[in-house]
């Protein structure tokens, strides 16, 4: 069965980088139809997108994120990992990895969640 | 990137029908068959209920449904339960390259 795990610190400073990793059990991060992605929810607000991973051949960026986010994919480990440098009190949120299916159609849609993590921002 | 337009909360009776609708444009939604829906619980992990505008995944109850004409997407939520009572969350591929997600609709059951 198909599991993804988030893991990290809990508590990153201000101006610090974010350093996450998901470890996907289960499934094979390169098997060919599977995009890998993070979203993140601040407390008490809504979802926001912030990067998708193909293998190590395509990356994909939330603008509003992208001159501080890194995606990458450790194919050994069967893990990906999630970068965001200078971060802000407003970067606290729940994180999540997910997979990206593929029904023949799009990759665009989160099938299979991890369980989330809190990060928080804070000196 | 704008994000997509959701109402802010929907309500309904047990039993009855209600539709929650997501707006974009012309670089996401009017473009591209490539919406999904998410429900999330409090304190619980989002959940995919709907994708490809459409398609509901396996174990998915056939109550959800969903629906696309020109800029907006639309969730239908039949024979509405006390269970159905969550955020739920839109999202589109764009011209882009990227994800797009609306503001979320909370749905009481009155």
């Amino acid at each position: 069965q198909l599991q993804l795990q988030e893991s990290g610190p809990g508590l990153v400073k201000p101006s610090e980088t974010l350093s996450l990793t998901c470890t996907v059990s289960g499934d094979s991060i390169n098997w060919g139809s599977h995009y890998w992605g993070w979203i993140r929810q601040p407390p008490g607000k809504g979802l926001e997108w912030i990067a998708t991973v193909y293998q190590t051949e395509r990356t994909y960026y939330n603008p509003s994120l992208k001159s501080r986010v890194t995606i990458s994919v450790d194919s050994p480990k069967n893990q990906f990992s999630l970068r965001l440098s200078s971060v802000t009190a407003a970067d606290t949120a729940v994180f999540y990895c997910a997979r990206q299916d593929y029904d023949g159609n799009s990759h665009w849609y989160f099938d299979v969640w991890g369980r989330g993590t809190l990060v928080t921002v804070s000196s | 990137q704008s994000a997509l337009t959701q109402p802010a909360s929907v309500s309904g009776s047990p039993g009855q029908s209600i539709t929650i609708s997501c707006t974009g444009t012309s670089s996401d939604i009017g473009t591209y068959n490539y919406v999904s829906w998410y429900q999330q619980h409090p304190g619980k992990v989002p959940k995919l209920i709907i994708y490809d505008v459409t398609r509901r995944p396996s174990g998915v109850s056939d109550r959800f449904s969903g629906s696309r004409s020109d800029y907006t997407a639309s969730l239908t939520i039949s024979g509405l339960q006390a269970e159905d009572e969550a955020d739920y969350y839109c999202t589109s591929y764009t011209t882009s390259r990227t994800l797009v997600l609306g503001p979320g609709t909370k749905v009481t059951v009155l």
